[in-house]
């Protein structure tokens, strides 16, 4: 298996552009997590899925933040407008049992 | 919030010597993970243990934990430069909404 699988690796945008994070999950996870890393606030979790279906958004910062999974093969994490304090990692993890997460390798958003 | 506290927040060692480092955390939890994280990678899992046990083992890696004390300790054994790299705790209360700690870096040298 390749793993989780993100897209883009890096990303710069400027402010108030929409920017859309994807990820593929590693075949037959049933959980699915959108993490963001930066120094200031180490690794938050934003959202997770469970078959597809969101079971807790309680992280995603704000409205302009919005996650969908229409498939147990793909997931994007949507921000529009962006802003500056946007920037950060941004992780994906998948995994089975919702114990051993398996990370993609991030996608490096940078807003200008 | 942050559940998980890892101390020291930053580690240098020799290699060959041994590595502890520690995870604090507030609430009750079902299970405490650490996870590896190079720099610019994803993280990689490296142990899971549960609330009904003391002490784990895999290869070169020995976890405690104290759920009175709230705590739980990662011991490397024999450090190797190429584990270099930063350590989360990360725990888990009755769902699977994982709170990360802060992460302990640790540069071993060659």
């Amino acid at each position: 298996d390749a793993g989780v699988i993100q897209s883009p690796r890096h990303e710069v945008t400027e402010m108030g552009q929409e920017v859309t994070l994807r990820c593929k999950p590693i075949s037959g996870h049933d959980y699915l997590f959108w993490y963001r890393q930066t120094m200031m606030r180490g690794l938050e979790l934003l959202i997770y899925f469970n078959n597809n279906v969101p079971i807790d958004d309680s992280g995603m910062p704000e409205d302009r933040f919005s996650a969908k999974m229409p498939n147990a093969s793909f997931s994007t994490l949507k921000i529009q407008p962006s802003e500056p304090r946007d920037s950060a990692v941004y992780f994906c993890a998948s995994t089975a049992l919702g114990y051993e997460q398996y990370f993609g390798p991030g996608t490096r958003l940078t807003v200008t | 919030s942050q559940q998980g506290e890892e101390d020291p927040q930053a580690l240098s060692i020799q290699e060959g010597e041994n590595a502890t480092m520690n995870c604090s955390y507030k609430t009750s939890i079902n299970n405490l993970q650490w996870y590896r994280q190079n720099s610019g990678r994803g993280l990689v899992h490296l142990i899971l243990i549960r609330s009904n046990e003391r002490e784990k083992h895999s290869g070169r890696l020995r976890v405690t934990l104290d759920t009175s004390k709230k705590s739980s300790s990662l011991l490397i054994t024999a450090s190797r430069a190429a584990d270099t790299a930063s350590y989360f705790c990360a725990t888990a209360s009755g769902t699977y909404k994982y709170i990360f700690g802060t992460g302990t870096r640790l540069k071993v040298l060659a």
